[in-house]
């Protein structure tokens, strides 16, 4: 059974640097075709891709925040981390971390609880 | 980008309705779509994967079909548990992005 879970804080203030971490267990990120990605939801609003690193360190982000992001994995540890700098407002959001299907095309098939960032000063 | 746009945004019906919503991406991107079910304060639930294929576990009046530009999710005979937001997602290009997301509701 896969399971993931994200932590980090819950509130952050503007300008700061946000780190998300994704423990996670069921499957191993070393495995050829894995990958875990970052997915973000506004109150209210529709979900957002954000990141997503693959089982041979491979990395992709979304070009709108590209420079504020970095994904990175540790699979001793089974996490991922997320990094986000230069938080606004407009980043408050539910973030969730994914399992991606190891197979072509890309869905997630097992999510994170998520955890509800505000940036608020 | 591609542009995912679902039809329609909200949409009323009872229970042992049929009921679909499309989902058309700014190009094309062959069968990589994945539709998901979500919840309030739940995370989404990944219902159907490559256009067609049912995720284990997820019930059979549950389908989906298209490819290319133009993909449908059908549910055949609604449930009292259907009632919640679904999005599509396509996985062909990056960035991957989702559609804005269809609201069923309980007529």
């Amino acid at each position: 059974q896969i399971t993931l879970k994200e932590s980090g804080p819950t509130l952050v203030k503007p300008t700061q640097t946000l780190t998300l971490t994704c423990t996670f267990s069921g499957f191993s990120l070393s495995t050829r075709g894995v990958g875990v990605g970052w997915i973000r939801q506004p109150p209210g609003k529709a979900l957002e891709w954000l990141a997503l690193i693959y089982w041979d360190h491979d990395r992709r982000y979304s070009p709108s925040l590209r420079s504020r992001l970095t994904i990175t994995m540790d699979t001793s540890k089974n996490q991922v981390v997320l990094t986000m700098t230069d938080m606004a407002p407009v980043d408050t959001a539910t973030y969730y971390c994914a399992h991606r299907i190891p197979a072509p095309g890309t869905s997630f098939d097992s999510w994170g609880q998520g955890t509800l960032v505000t940036v608020s000063s | 980008d591609i542009q995912m746009t679902q039809s329609p945004s909200s949409v009323s019906a009872s229970v042992g309705d049929r009921v679909t919503i499309t989902c058309r991406s700014s190009q094309g991107i062959s069968n990589w779509l994945a539709w998901y079910q979500q919840k309030p304060g739940k995370a989404p639930k990944l219902l159907i994967y490559a256009a067609s294929s049912l995720q284990s576990g997820v019930p059979s009046r549950f389908s989906g079909s298209g490819s290319g530009t133009d993909f449908s999710l059908t549910i055949s005979s609604l449930q009292p548990e259907d009632f919640a937001t679904y999005y599509c997602q396509q996985g062909n290009l990056f960035p991957y992005t989702f559609g804005q997301g269809t609201k069923l509701e309980i007529k």
